[in-house]
């Protein structure tokens, strides 16, 4: 049961261009959603989260977008730098920590 | 501050062996997590621990899956007898405490099953 869908799959940016994933969920339990972050042979990093009473945060050049009513979400890379290339996940939980995964989406930023 | 030690971090059995993953929270950490990674998709909770209490067990394939967590600290998960299917990334994380708290996460142990 996927309750946290991703979009896109992959992810092609030159360096300096905006990255945009968005990320689309079903259950109105979930009030936590954090971006992951995750390079070849590490485990996921938390970047940047948000809770919903908020409709948007950024921090540095990353930015969430939150839309409560339509159950979306999405991550703004801005100037991307080619060190962002990695993979990234959106995800989603309940008070109880019960976190949910998106599928992921693999960016890859071109100098 | 270390992070989240797990070992091996990489295993390679033939199928039907038995096989163990070991997990070293962050100190202080009282709920820990175990999660599967597959290629190409995002990790999925298979028990979460708070303390030495499975407090969600519910997507852990219990005839072949096991887990413990002794003292409140350490974890081991086991799989015996492992199947091909089994062949992914064993994640382990922990947070402070249940709730909205960052999830930190180990490098994984990679499986391989032939």
């Amino acid at each position: 049961q996927q309750q946290v869908k991703q979009s896109p799959q992959s992810l092609i940016v030159q360096k300096g261009g905006i990255s945009i994933i968005n990320c689309a969920y079903e259950n109105t339990a979930f009030d936590y959603f954090p971006w992951y972050q995750q390079f070849p042979g590490k485990g996921p990093a938390l970047l940047i989260a948000i809770r919903p009473d908020v409709s948007e945060k950024k921090e540095g050049r990353f930015t969430i977008s939150f839309n409560k009513s339509a159950k979306q979400f999405s991550l703004h890379i801005m100037d991307s730098q080619p060190g962002d290339s990695a993979t990234y996940f959106c995800a989603a939980s309940n008070g109880n920590n019960d976190m949910r995964f998106g599928a992921g989406t693999r960016l890859t930023v071109k100098p | 501050e270390a992070g989240v030690v797990q070992s091996p971090r990489y295993k390679i059995i033939e199928k039907k062996q038995p096989v163990a993953f070991w997990c070293n929270p962050i100190s202080g950490h009282n709920t820990l997590y175990w999660y599967l990674q597959n290629l190409g998709q995002g990790p999925e909770l298979l028990i979460r621990y708070e303390n030495e209490e499975a407090v969600d067990d519910s997507q852990l394939p219990k005839d072949r899956f096991s887990a413990e967590r002794l003292k409140g600290v350490d974890s081991t998960l086991k799989i015996q007898p492992a199947e091909l299917g089994d062949s992914a990334v064993y994640l382990c994380a922990s947070s402070l405490a249940p709730g909205p708290y960052e999830q930190y996460f180990g490098p994984g142990t990679r499986l391989t099953v032939t």
